[in-house]
């Protein structure tokens, strides 16, 4: 089974601009949430997507938003960028359909802010 | 979910047994015991889970103290390759929900 795919795996952007971002995930995973990773903050919950509703969000600005579509594939966008939106953003998927589920991390999309 | 505490480095010769320890004295009775790795700037890997009992896989074993106050990952045979940051994570089962708590985790250093 192929694993989480993010995409773009690399980018760079200047302070006001917006950005998209690209998870797929594991084929038949419903789920899909996304994390920020810092230095200063390590991993950090931003939202959860499930069947194409957030059902369930972090502590980040209304700047930070995403969507998921009917294939499960979820995009996050970050709109007008800050230097400290600088990170590493990791996708997880997982089944999401009940009980405990693992959940399985693409390998990030590492954003530089200039 | 309650709060864990990991080392914040450790060492480990390579071939030789890596054992990381992880408190977790507030967890409850429905909370589960993850670890996950993070090789350096990757997405972080899953590892291994468990409730109570002891757990093991083709990658680790996970011993879990009787009081379920903590626990200890061991990689019974350090590879270089093993070098990572190691998270210990707590979670209840949630019906699917998904939002993970990661601390800061052990850094671990497999030395040649």
């Amino acid at each position: 089974k192929a694993g989480v795919t993010q995409t773009p795996r690399y980018l760079i952007k200047t302070r006001g601009q917006q950005v998209t971002l690209s998870c797929s995930p594991i084929s038949g995973h419903r789920s899909v949430s996304w994390y920020q990773q810092t230095p200063g903050q390590g991993l950090q919950f931003l939202f959860e997507y499930f069947s194409e509703t957030q059902r369930n969000k972090g502590n980040f600005p209304g700047r930070f938003s995403g969507r998921q579509f009917s294939n499960s594939r979820s995009e996050m966008n970050v709109s007008t960028l800050e230097l400290g939106d600088s990170a590493l953003y990791l996708c997880a998927s997982s089944s999401g359909t009940g009980g405990l589920d693992t959940q399985y991390f693409g390998p990030g999309t590492r954003l530089t802010v200039l | 979910d309650a709060k864990t505490t990991q080392p914040p480095s450790m060492d480990c010769a390579e071939g030789r047994a890596a054992n990381l320890p992880c408190n977790h004295s507030t967890i409850s009775g429905n909370e589960y015991v993850y670890w996950y790795r993070q090789i350096h700037s990757q997405g972080p890997q899953y590892i291994i889970h468990g409730l109570k009992n002891n757990e093991t896989n083709e990658m680790a074993s996970l011993i879990i103290t009787e009081d379920r106050k903590s626990s200890t990952l061991i990689l019974p045979h350090a590879t270089l390759r093993d070098t990572a940051v190691y998270y210990c994570i707590v979670r209840v089962d949630s019906g699917g929900y998904q939002k993970v708590t990661f601390g800061t985790g052990t850094k671990l250093q497999v030395i040649p």
